[in-house]
């Protein structure tokens, strides 16, 4: 059974970096076909895709937010990290991980989510 | 403004079919080819109940479908209950654009 959890700081302060972690179970990301993505939701707002990252450490980026985002793997933690840098009120946001299983093209589970507000 | 755009609400009765629209209104989705549905009851992790258009994972109900028309995908729930009240997700994947993941705007089923 696959479960994905995120963790990290509920309040983060304007122009810091925040580094939320997901850690997961029941698949190994040295293993061909997984994937682990970042998914984030503003409150009342649509879901918005962030990076994904692959067993063979290949990685993709949304375009607007490519340039403050890093997505890195720890194999033997069984975790992957998201850093989004010079953060802004405007991400405030529930933060998403979720497992892909490569060619498929969706998320087939999630974790709950955690909620990072973003405020002096 | 999301490139997938869903009503803001539906509701029905149970026992009811209700059906979502998905429409395409930004390039940014490709070929609309790879769409699919999420469930979310708030505070709980989203779950997929539809995936390329119109396939079921295994262990979702029969009565959630999926289709397509054009630029307009639809997720249709018959039989309608109580625990499918939930917020309701398109997504469209594609590799012609490096916008890989677009999800829709988001709709509020209600059961009445």
């Amino acid at each position: 059974q696959i479960t994905l959890k995120e963790s990290g700081p509920t309040l983060v302060k304007p122009t810091q970096t925040l580094t939320l972690t997901c850690t997961f179970s029941g698949f190994s990301l040295s293993s061909k076909t997984d994937g682990v993505g970042w998914i984030r939701q503003p409150p009342g707002k649509a879901l918005e895709w962030l990076a994904l990252i692959y067993w063979n450490d290949d990685k993709d980026y949304s375009p607007s937010l490519k340039s403050r985002l890093t997505i890195t793997k720890d194999t033997s933690k069984n975790q992957v990290v998201l850093t989004l840098t010079n953060i802004d009120p405007v991400d405030t946001a529930t933060y998403f991980c979720a497992h892909r299983t490569w060619p498929a093209a969706y998320f087939d589970y999630w974790g709950q989510g955690t909620l990072v507000t973003v405020s002096s | 403004q999301s490139a997938l755009t869903q009503p803001a609400s539906v509701s029905g009765s149970p026992g009811q079919s209700i059906t979502i629209s998905c429409t395409k209104t930004s390039s940014d989705v490709g070929d609309f080819n790879y769409v699919s549905w999420y469930q979310h009851h708030p505070g709980k992790a989203p779950k997929v109940m539809i995936y390329d258009v119109r396939n079921r994972p295994s262990g979702v109900s029969n009565r959630f479908s999926g289709s397509k028309s054009g630029n307009t995908a639809s997720l249709t729930i018959s039989g309608l209950r109580a625990e499918d009240e939930a917020d309701y997700y398109c997504s469209s994947y594609t590799t012609s654009s490096t916008l890989f993941y677009v999800f829709g705007s988001g709709t509020k089923v209600t059961v009445l």
